[in-house]
């Protein structure tokens, strides 16, 4: 399985944009990497997937070097409810029943300055 | 998009009774759910990997007999704590995995559980 690990947190004022990045130094060949976000007893939420260079979609853009060791997921001009816990995950979600587990790391609080 | 219904979304009990908590893929088919529990302030920790059909696999340390699970049908997988205790108190979700999509895991609401 491989182990993520984020910055525990970042602070960030509104508008701004954000890039919080994961290292995944072990990552499989048909691994996946997909960024959810959590709020307070709320199940986390998919923001985006990808397995290499640059995915975007409405809400966020994810960056994926060539080696894949690494993500970045790139919140543009955050708000206040952008505040919340955001987890990088590392995975083949189709490698066959019961071995696709995905593994949560500490995740990376996020917080929005007014 | 896909939707993992999780149900009941708290519930408070008292020690000694099991309780029971619904995971319900709406609008897909899941053969293979997953049941979460989060502590205060900690990161999500996978209990067990449920497949339709077959019996559940357990991660090191998750009492089978305390914490069971039902995966009947390819769009429901129950879990329940039985004798419950106040350490059992904490908050349960479940993902659920698009068994005909190549699409990213989805998580259900979460059900806090307090035991008294």
């Amino acid at each position: 399985l491989a182990k993520t690990t984020q910055p525990i947190s970042m602070d960030s004022y509104e508008g701004q944009e954000v890039n919080i990045t994961c290292s995944h130094n072990n990552i499989a060949t048909n691994d996946y990497i997909t960024w959810y976000q959590q709020f307070p007893s709320q199940g986390p939420r998919f923001i985006i997937q990808g397995y290499k260079t640059k995915v975007t979609n409405e809400v966020a853009s994810l960056f994926i070097p060539a080696d894949r060791k690494s993500s970045t997921l790139s919140l543009p001009r955050v708000s206040l409810s952008d505040t919340a816990v955001y987890y990088c995950l590392v995975g083949d979600p189709h490698s066959g029943a019961g071995s696709y587990q995905l593994t949560f790391g500490k995740g990376t609080k996020l917080s929005v300055i007014p | 998009g896909a939707v993992v219904s999780q149900h009941p979304s708290w519930v408070i009990c008292k020690s000694g009774t099991s309780v029971k908590i619904e995971c319900r893929s709406l609008d897909f088919q899941a053969t293979t759910m997953f049941w979460y529990r989060q502590f205060p302030k900690q990161s999500l920790m996978l209990m067990a990997t449920s497949n339709e059909g077959s019996k559940a696999t357990y991660e090191q340390g998750v009492e089978k007999d305390k914490f069971l699970i039902n995966h009947a049908s390819l769009t429901l997988s129950t879990l329940t704590v039985t004798s419950a205790h106040p350490e059992d108190s904490s908050f349960y979700i479940c993902s659920a995995l698009d068994s005909l999509n190549n699409s990213p895991l989805h998580f259900g609401n979460g059900t806090r559980l307090t035991v008294t």
